[in-house]
């Protein structure tokens, strides 16, 4: 079990410019979430699967962002026409189905700059 | 209003004080009750989580849920340096995946 991984760490990117992140979740695990995390705020919910599905948005993710898990297993993140507002971290977790839902895995985190 | 309110701190105490952090919320409906400690540009981690109403403890940390009151708290015994951290608190509705966390509260813990 080597937790969750996102991909890339770091992005920096000039506005207008479309970027793509990749989660991959701990092994068996059914359910995904995707938050975005602002300098001195706690992570704010953008959209959560449960498997292949994506069962809830954010208002939050407007349509510039769109987020899929083909397959249920890894899940990307795409931010089209980037704005310097979107400048945050983007964080991943995972939790398993049963033995608590409660219990979500974050993984590092992917540092979005847009300049 | 934001549904859940933590107050961002800075919190500084000396090594082996006892620390209390607190979150208050608005949404009666919330039943799960978690806290988080996140290290400086890493992902939050797991450190306690309850349901509905009481105390839960695991080793120098003590977690408590007062639904009456909407006000969850968690306690540290011992601090130590390495307790410092941001510490934020989450909580969401029974049946229901989306999570809603507190700004974090910063602690620093002085040796």
């Amino acid at each position: 079990d080597t937790g969750v991984s996102q991909d890339p760490r770091h992005k920096i990117t000039k506005r207008g410019q479309n970027v793509t992140f990749r989660c991959d979740p701990i092994s068996e695990h059914n359910r995904l979430y995707w938050y975005r995390q602002t300098l001195g705020q706690g992570p704010e919910f953008l959209t959560y699967f449960q498997n292949e599905a994506q069962l809830e948005k954010s208002r939050l993710l407007s349509d510039r962002f769109s987020a899929e898990r083909p397959k249920g297993s890894f899940s990307t993140l795409e931010i089209q026409r980037t704005e310097q507002g979107d400048s945050a971290m983007y964080l991943c977790a995972s939790s398993p189905t049963s033995g608590g839902t409660d219990t979500q895995y974050f993984g590092p985190g992917t540092r979005l700059t847009v300049l | 209003q934001k549904e859940v309110e933590q107050d961002p701190g800075p919190l500084s105490v000396p090594e082996g004080a006892i620390v209390s952090l607190n979150c208050t919320y608005s949404n009666s409906a919330f039943q799960y009750f978690m806290w988080y400690r996140q290290y400086s540009r890493k992902g939050p981690e797991l450190l306690m989580y309850t349901y509905s109403s009481g105390n839960k403890e695991d080793g120098r940390f003590t977690a408590q849920v007062d639904k009456s009151s909407k006000y969850i708290s968690l306690f540290i015994r011992d601090s130590q340096p390495s307790d410092s951290a941001t510490y934020l608190c989450a909580m969401k509705r029974g049946n229901f995946n989306k999570f809603y966390f507190g700004s974090g509260t910063k602690l620093n813990v002085k040796p």
